[in-house]
């Protein structure tokens, strides 16, 4: 079935600098990549998305990158800041026969000031 | 994005019962889902709930167990029959709005099964 794989688990970094997340996803008919980040206790929120027929956005310190052909897609942070610290997942959306969201396995992410 | 409210935000269940859990939305959306979220996991999803017509769940979730309605555009229930441990979870409503992409989530309800 549809799968999104999500690495890594879980991801440490210095105040200031760049934290890197990266997600495969196996359904070609996947058109439509969000990013959420979830704060301890609170709802996942929607951070960034990408289209399929587009290959980087980006955000003020947050970007997003997507290779449809090796289906790989990843959330690239810089200057990262304590308040960056969450648990981020990656999803991939069809949008053909029904409207459906696989989410990735998430990435907790620690920034140390 | 819209405005998504649940209720209750939490339980605490004996096993055996059965508890509803509410989505509102404050304005008319497309599509609503059910997520579930167990401790320290990801979203999975449990169905997507249709107005007028009977939900469409996932493989794993059947309706037996998680009958849901969706009388409306705005409100859909969710609920959890005959708990156990098991069910201990955070349970997540989700909408999407017209022919707009983007997902969004309700506040959770945190569900505890003793």
């Amino acid at each position: 079935g549809e799968n999104v794989e999500q690495h890594p688990s879980t991801l440490s970094v210095q105040e200031g600098d760049s934290a890197v997340i990266k997600c495969t996803y196996s359904d070609s008919a996947s058109n439509y990549f969000p990013w959420y980040k979830q704060e301890l206790g609170k709802r996942p929120q929607l951070i960034i998305d990408i289209r399929s027929n587009v290959g980087e956005k980006k955000d003020q310190r947050i970007a997003v990158t997507l290779n449809k052909t090796a289906k790989h897609f990843s959330l690239h942070i810089t200057e990262t800041q304590p308040e960056d610290s969450a648990v981020y997942f990656c999803a991939a959306s069809t949008n053909t026969g029904g409207f459906k969201t696989i989410f990735g396995a998430g990435t907790r992410l620690f920034v140390k000031a | 994005s819209a405005v998504i409210s649940q209720k209750p935000s939490r339980d605490i269940c004996q096993r055996g019962t059965s508890l509803t859990i509410q989505c509102q939305v404050d304005s008319q959306v497309t599509m609503m889902f059910w997520y579930r979220q167990q401790p320290g996991q990801s979203l999975t999803l449990i169905a997507t709930a249709n107005q007028g017509s009977e939900a469409t769940y996932e493989s794993g979730f059947v309706i037996d167990k998680f009958p849901i309605s969706r009388p409306n555009l705005t409100f859909s229930t969710l609920t959890v029959s005959n708990m156990s441990p098991e069910d201990s979870s955070i349970y997540l409503c989700s909408v999407r709005r017209g022919t707009s992409v983007e997902q969004y989530f309700g506040p959770g309800t945190r569900l505890t099964v003793t």
